[in-house]
C-alpha cells in the first residue's frame, strides 16, 4: 500500500517569504499526484495535481509543485505568500494500476502567514 | 448550484447510540467517499462507493456502515461499535468509476462529531 509522508507539520512565514512544502510518497509504481488545501471555515479544494508528462505543474493563485520521481516527492511552492495563503496543505497519492487506486493523504501542514 | 452537501454540520452524539451523517451530490458523480479527518492524522478513508448498491471497506471501517441505495446519496452511520468517533467527517465524490485512479475528488464542507 502507498504511503506520503508530510514533514511539516506547521510551517509559519511572513508575507512575501517564499514557500516550500515537503511530500514524499512511498510506492513503487506509477502514481497520480495532488496537493488540497484546507482555507478556514472552508471546502477542501484542489490546488494543482500531476498525472503524467512535465513535472513541473502550475496550479491556482501562484502555487506550484514538482515531481522528482527518484526522490519519490512532490513538492509545494510558492515564491512569495500572502497573509490570505494560510490554511492547511495536504499531499496525496494515489496508484495508477492495481488494488492501490485509492487516495492516500498526508497528515497535513498548517501554514500560518503573519501579515 | 452543484455541489456536496453534507449535513448536519454539528452532530452530538450519546453513549450507545447510533448516527447518520447525510451527504448527496448533484455532481452526477459515480463515486463517493467517507473520509475521517483528525488533527495531525490527514484524512483516512472510512468507505468508498463507485456505483449504486456496491461499497468498499477503507482503512478504518470498523464501527461505521453506509449505503448506497441512489447515485445521489451516501449516508455514513457511526454506530456504538466506533469507541472514539469524534472527529471531523468529510464526504467526497468523483466523476467516473472507470477512470477512478485519475478522478478529481470534491468535497463537502464536512460534519463535526462530537461524543456528549
Amino acid at each position: 500500500a502507498q504511503s506520503v509522508s508530510q514533514h511539516n507539520h506547521h510551517v509559519i512565514l511572513s508575507e512575501a517569504a517564499s514557500l516550500e512544502l515537503g511530500c514524499n510518497y512511498s510506492y513503487g509504481g506509477t502514481v497520480n499526484l495532488f496537493w488540497y488545501v484546507q482555507y478556514p471555515g472552508q471546502h477542501l479544494q484542489l490546488l494543482l495535481k500531476y498525472f503524467s508528462g512535465d513535472p513541473l505543474v502550475k496550479g491556482i493563485k501562484g502555487f506550484e509543485a514538482e515531481f522528482i520521481k527518484s526522490k519519490f516527492s512532490f513538492n509545494l511552492r510558492k515564491p512569495s505568500v500572502q497573509w490570505s495563503d494560510t490554511a492547511e496543505y495536504f499531499c496525496a497519492v494515489n496508484a495508477q494500476e492495481g488494488s492501490a487506486r485509492q487516495l492516500t493523504f498526508g497528515s497535513g501542514t498548517q501554514l500560518t502567514v503573519l501579515p | 448550484d452543484g455541489g456536496i452537501t453534507q449535513s448536519p454540520k454539528y452532530l452530538f452524539r450519546k453513549e450507545g447510540q447510533n448516527v447518520t451523517l447525510s451527504c448527496e451530490q448533484n455532481l452526477n458523480h459515480d463515486a463517493m467517499y467517507w473520509y475521517r479527518q483528525d488533527p495531525g492524522q490527514g484524512l483516512r478513508l472510512i468507505y468508498y462507493s463507485q456505483i449504486v448498491n456496491d461499497f468498499q471497506k477503507g482503512d478504518i471501517a470498523e464501527g461505521y456502515s453506509v449505503s448506497r441505495e441512489k447515485k445521489e446519496s451516501f449516508p455514513l452511520t457511526v454506530t456504538s461499535a466506533q469507541k472514539n468517533p469524534t472527529a471531523f467527517y468529510l464526504c467526497a465524490s468523483s466523476i467516473d468509476r472507470s477512470y477512478l485512479a485519475k478522478n478529481i475528488q470534491y468535497f463537502g464542507a464536512g460534519t463535526r462529531l462530537s461524543v456528549l
